[in-house]
């Protein structure tokens, strides 16, 4: 079955404790981005990555990390949460064929006391 | 720059009812435009997509949306709202080139009445 995976789906952490949220694809797509979604802002991109070569910051990467080191996994690295990036979490990955169509994971939702 | 505004962010119609739940985005370059809708506790998943073939694009659950270029919109319509409707719906526009970058609305929460 096609589908983004992350992990953990529920996290609650303190102010200062890295973390880091996993994501892995299984539809072999060269882009991959993640996504904070919180009340009223919709989702906005943090980081994307067009390939394993290319990493590049979205609209919102303060306080964020990512690493692309193979394909299918695209990591999201918190180095020091603070409770400002207490929100929801996604990563999507875009389809081939120059659609534009992304898939969702289910969703990581973080809360930093 | 590329932008979404969803007018409304909540809708409630009662069931059997038509659903309108209205975008408008702006866009400098001919864009690709999206429906996505988010269950709870889920995540986003395509309801339909304008890739600028036909202009009324059929999605998936009975919904459809019109491409109006004159108007820069993109409405969501379903003729007959069912109880399995409600949810959070996002528009979505991303450009054809510059790595398809995808800017979303704030999202409409549509409530189904009985």
């Amino acid at each position: 079955e096609a589908q983004v995976t992350q992990n953990p789906r529920y996290l609650i952490t303190v102010t200062g404790k890295k973390l880091t949220v996993t994501c892995s694809q299984n539809m072999n797509h060269e882009y991959m981005s993640w996504y904070r979604q919180d009340p009223g802002l919709g989702l906005r991109q943090i980081y994307y990555s067009m390939n394993v070569e290319v990493t590049d910051k979205g609209d919102v990467p303060e306080g964020y990390k990512v690493s692309r080191k193979e394909k299918r996994n695209f990591p999201l690295i918190l180095e020091s949460p603070s409770p400002n990036q207490t929100s929801l979490y996604f990563c999507a990955s875009l389809r081939g064929g120059g659609t534009g169509e992304l898939f969702f994971g289910e969703g990581s939702r973080l809360t930093v006391l | 720059a590329q932008s979404v505004t969803q007018l409304g962010s909540h809708v409630s119609v009662s069931e059997g009812a038509l659903v309108l739940l209205r975008c408008n985005y702006s866009s400098s370059v001919p864009p690709y435009l999206f429906w996505y809708v988010q269950y709870p506790n889920q995540g986003l998943q395509l309801l339909l997509k304008y890739t600028s073939a036909a202009t009324l694009v059929k999605g998936i659950n009975g919904f459809e949306a019109e491409f109006k270029k004159s108007e820069t919109s993109f409405h969501l319509t379903k003729p007959s709202a069912h109880m399995s409707d409600a949810a959070e719906y996002f528009c979505a526009v991303s450009g054809r080139t510059g790595g398809f970058k995808t800017i979303f609305g704030a999202g409409t929460r549509l409530f189904v009445k009985a």
